[in-house]
């Protein structure tokens, strides 16, 4: 399977904590994408980073990128009970338009 | 734009019986994607077209699976015979190949076979 990972697989933390996701991929990539998905709803596409660069930030999201270990990050500040629910990472394989799932995380954020 | 839409909804059927799932995409995007999630493998992704043309099938499962783009406003995602492990919620996402290549999802059909 060309599916991603990410770890991990389930996150449960206190409303104002920070929220860190790992994904690894397995292919070259163009870029790579985080989104979001609430329980029984579509996901909706959070941030994007290229394969050339490092680090992006948006609003309470920083999302970092190591293609040498073909992994990457998603840090959310501050974290809310909004935020609840499950965060995937996408990697879009070089050349073509194939875009592929982690394994997703769970994150619960307690009032 | 209303975004991704796809019927039916939900959809409960028995073995054997034909399924067909319909997307249709946000307008001006030329790329279309099936994706099936289930709790055991996650997102998979089964095809996707680009301008209509099938680019891309190989996560298509089984030769029970097929789908179709006749137009850039219409997909169809059949399955026949459908079988129990078919059940699972399938996504529709369109995409705008020039840019960023965001993906704009469907709110999904989810499929139980009895």
């Amino acid at each position: 399977s060309q599916q991603g990972e990410e770890d991990p697989q389930a996150l449960s933390i206190q409303e104002g904590e920070n929220a860190t996701m790992n994904c690894s991929y397995k292919t070259s990539i163009n870029n790579l994408q985080w989104y979001r998905q609430n329980s029984g709803r579509g996901l909706v596409h959070l941030i994007l980073i290229r394969s050339n660069e490092r680090e992006k930030h948006s609003g309470r999201l920083r999302v970092t990128l190591d293609t040498s270990k073909k992994s990457s990050s998603l840090l959310i500040t501050a974290s809310r009970a909004a935020d609840t629910a499950s965060y995937f990472c996408v990697s879009r394989t070089s050349g073509t338009y194939k875009y592929i799932f982690g394994t997703g995380t769970r994150l619960k954020v307690l009032a | 734009d209303a975004g991704v839409i796809q019927s039916p909804r939900h959809e409960v059927t028995e073995m054997g019986q034909e399924v067909t799932l319909r997307c249709k995409p946000i307008s001006g995007h030329d790329y279309l994607f099936w994706y099936r999630q289930t709790m055991m493998r996650g997102l998979e992704l089964l095809i996707y077209f680009n301008n209509n043309v099938p680019i891309d099938d190989s996560g298509m499962p089984e030769d029970r699976f097929s789908a179709k783009m006749p137009n850039a406003s219409f997909s169809t995602l059949k399955i026949q015979p459908s079988e129990p492990r078919d059940s699972a919620v399938y996504f529709c996402a369109s995409s705008y190949g020039v840019g960023i290549g965001e993906l704009f999802f469907g709110e999904g059909s989810r499929l139980t076979v009895l």
